[in-house]
C-alpha cells in the first residue's frame, strides 16, 4: 500500500520562497509528481521526479530522495496566484498499473 | 490542442437514480484514469482503462460502479442507484502511454439529494 504525508496548510509572503515537503511509504514506486489545484478546478501538472535529485522548471523546483522516501516542492518569487493546494502523488507501477496515490494536499496561502 | 474534457461539469441526482459521467481524453491519448475527490480529502484512484480494456480497477467500489472506454467515443463512469455518499468531484485524467504524466480534466461535481 501507499502512505503519503504532507503539511495541511502553509502561509508565505509574496516574493518569498516556500518549500512544501512530502514523505511517502510505498511499494512499486515508479515516480513522484507534484500538481497544483486551485479551488474548484482540475489538478495541473507541475513536476515529475523518478531519479534522485533536483528538477528545476522556472520558479518551481522539485527534489526527490528515494532512499529517504522524501520529496519537496520549492516555489520561488511567490505570487498571489500561487495560492492553491499542492498535491504530492506517487505512481505505483506494480503489475503494469499506472495509478497515482495522492496526499491530501498542502493549502498554500500567499499574503502581501 | 484541447485538453481532457468532461461532461457534465455539474450533475444533480436523487438517491436511487443513475449517474453517467463522460470523459474525452486528450487527442492521441489512449489511457484513461478516473479519480474521486471527496470534500476535504485527497484524490483517490478508482480505475485505469485503455481502449476496450480495464487495466486496473482496484480502487473501484465492488457494487454500483462501472467504467468503460469503448473503441469509439468517450470513457464513461457509471454509478447506479446513487447514495448521498457518492457526492464528490470525479476527475478523469489521460496519458499517451502507460508511464507518462497524467493530465486531468475539469471534473464532474456530483451532488446526490
Amino acid at each position: 500500500g501507499q502512505n503519503i504525508d504532507q503539511p495541511t496548510e502553509m502561509t508565505a509572503t509574496e516574493g518569498a520562497i516556500v518549500q512544501i515537503n512530502c514523505t511517502y511509504q510505498t511499494s512499486g514506486f515508479n515516480g513522484l509528481f507534484w500538481y497544483q489545484q486551485h479551488a474548484g478546478e482540475a489538478p495541473t501538472f507541475l513536476s515529475y521526479n523518478v531519479l534522485d535529485g533536483l528538477e528545476e522548471k522556472g520558479r518551481f523546483s522539485s527534489f526527490l530522495s528515494r532512499s529517504k522516501g522524501y520529496s519537496y516542492l520549492l516555489l520561488k518569487e511567490l505570487q498571489m496566484k500561487d495560492s492553491a493546494s499542492y498535491l504530492c502523488a506517487v505512481r505505483d507501477g506494480t503489475g503494469g498499473g499506472n495509478k497515482l496515490t495522492f496526499g491530501t494536499g498542502t493549502q498554500l496561502k500567499v499574503e502581501l | 490542442n484541447a485538453g481532457v474534457m468532461q461532461n457534465p461539469r455539474h450533475l444533480v441526482r436523487r438517491r436511487g437514480q443513475e449517474a453517467r459521467l463522460r470523459c474525452s481524453p486528450v487527442k492521441g491519448h489512449s489511457h484513461v484514469y478516473w479519480y474521486r475527490q471527496l470534500p476535504e480529502e485527497g484524490l483517490k484512484f478508482m480505475v485505469y482503462l485503455q481502449k476496450e480494456n480495464i487495466i486496473d480497477e482496484s480502487g473501484m467500489p465492488k457494487e454500483r460502479f462501472s467504467a468503460e472506454f469503448p473503441k469509439e467515443g468517450p470513457s464513461i463512469l457509471r454509478i447506479q442507484q446513487v447514495v448521498r455518499g457518492d457526492s464528490a468531484a470525479y476527475f478523469c485524467a489521460s496519458s499517451p502511454s502507460r508511464p507518462d504524466t497524467q493530465y486531468f480534466g475539469p471534473g464532474t461535481r456530483l451532488t446526490v439529494l
